[in-house]
């Protein structure tokens, strides 16, 4: 069965510094999309991205934050100077429909910011 | 705003039917969705409702009343692997999920 792979599993980093967390989401999907969540909280909604341009984003997403399709299957999310409160799972998603019917999600990425 | 309202958590036993609900309040709305959680995962997807009515599968149904801006996720013959956090979702359009602060179902045996 297809699925979203994501790396690293997790993620420690210092404060300041940048991040790449990777993703390969299912090969025939066209949307793809990353959310966060913190402990113990729920899922926040970051970003989605279709035809290699954002389609929506969130008060999270802001420019410390980008996303980039750099070639036919990877799907990343580049925080560019870490803070304390970036902790978090990060999980990408992808799906065939742009309407947010049955999203795949895959394992996320444990950020880990000190 | 944009808001989800679901229970923190519910408690049910082993072989019975459990039913968690979900209003929302939201600037758009294409539908509804759950997923399901278990500790350390990644969210599942359950179910999806973009109209009026139930849509069934297997143990689990899902209800959406859009003039109500309501919907629930009802579980049956609870099994102890149900035991999880579920999620509601809306779909605001535009390729936007916005996410409930999940409910903790417990399953006794």
């Amino acid at each position: 069965e297809p699925e979203v792979t994501q790396t690293p599993s997790h993620q420690v980093t210092q404060m300041g510094q940048e991040v790449i967390l990777r993703c390969v989401p299912i090969s025939n999907h066209l949307y793809f999309y990353w959310y966060r969540q913190i402990l113990g909280q729920k899922v926040e909604f970051l970003v989605s991205f279709y035809n290699n341009e954002i389609s929506e984003k969130s008060e999270i997403f802001d420019d410390q934050f980008s996303v980039e399709r750099p070639d036919g299957s990877n799907f990343t999310l580049k925080i560019r100077s870490t803070k304390l409160e970036d902790s978090a799972m990060y999980f990408c998603a992808s799906s065939e429909s742009g309407q947010g019917y049955e999203q795949y999600f895959g394992p996320g990425t444990r950020l880990t910011v000190t | 705003g944009q808001s989800l309202e679901q229970p923190s958590e519910v408690t049910a036993v082993e072989g019975a039917i459990v039913q968690i609900n979900c209003t929302y309040q939201t600037s758009g709305f294409y539908g509804l969705s759950w997923y399901q959680q278990h500790d350390g995962g990644a969210p599942t997807f359950l179910s999806y409702n973009a109209l009026d009515g139930l849509e069934e599968t297997g143990r689990f149904s899902s209800f959406l009343s859009r003039s109500d801006s309501y919907g629930y996720l009802l579980l049956q013959e609870l099994q102890m692997k149900d035991s999880a956090s579920y999620f509601c979702a809306v779909n605001t359009g535009g390729f936007k999920t916005i996410f409930g602060a999940g409910t903790r179902l417990f399953v006794k045996a």
